[in-house]
């Protein structure tokens, strides 16, 4: 089935370890995003990538860094993990890369910060 | 960078009663205003949206306004049902501006029997 798959679904990691998270879509989409989800605050940018070999900075960037070396991968990594960080994390892509299109949501990774 | 303000924070209504929800933006530059419904433990998902040049969309039960002077926007859910029931997120984003899609804090709309 065409989508969005991310992994882990689920985590626990010790403050201050290294985490990435995967994303990887089968649509072809050309733009990726990474948000963060958080009662209250609803979803936040962290990174976005337009097209392979380019990527930006959202609203929230501080703390992960992503690649995107394909059109279908896109990881996030937390290169040293903090409580703070705890959240829902949704990787989303779009076909068109102007952010004006639907964005097509994976399932979300909960990740827990110790 | 753009903002939006999202409200009422919670929101329960009478099955087959109707519900609005309002989003106010700050850039005027946005020219694209989706609404997404999140169901609980599950992924949000488009339902409906508008631009720019248009004032107002309908898809059966719901409908989206857009006041472009006022810089703001609202969802219509006629006839609600307990399916209705989920986190509603109001976004607004503009061409060219990067991708940047900006959400709402989220609506929680309860449909009680």
């Amino acid at each position: 089935i065409a989508g969005i798959t991310q992994a882990p679904t689920s985590q626990i990691l010790a403050a201050g370890r290294r985490m990435t998270l995967r994303c990887t879509q089968d649509m072809r989409h050309n733009a990726m995003y990474w948000y963060r989800q958080d009662l209250g605050l609803g979803l936040r940018l962290i990174h976005y990538s337009n097209t392979a070999g380019t990527t930006g900075k959202g609203e929230v960037p501080d703390g992960y860094s992503v690649s995107r070396a394909n059109t279908d991968d896109f990881p996030l990594t937390l290169a040293s993990a903090v409580p703070s960080q705890t959240s829902v994390y949704f990787c989303a892509s779009s076909a068109r890369r102007e952010g004006t299109g639907e964005l097509f949501f994976g399932e979300g990774s909960r990740l827990t910060v110790l | 960078g753009e903002n939006v303000e999202q409200h009422p924070s919670t929101l329960s209504v009478q099955e087959g009663d109707s519900a609005v929800i309002k989003c106010t933006y700050s850039d005027s530059a946005s020219n694209y205003f989706p609404w997404y419904k999140q169901e609980l433990g599950k992924r949000p998902q488009l339902i409906i949206d508008i631009r720019s040049n248009v004032g107002e969309k309908k898809d059966q039960r719901i409908a989206v306004t857009l006041n472009k002077t006022a810089k703001h926007f609202s969802l219509h859910i006629t006839e609600t049902q307990p399916e209705d029931s989920a986190v509603y997120f109001c976004a607004a984003s503009f061409t060219g501006g990067g991708n940047k899609l900006t959400f709402g804090t989220g609506t929680q709309l309860k449909v009680e029997l």
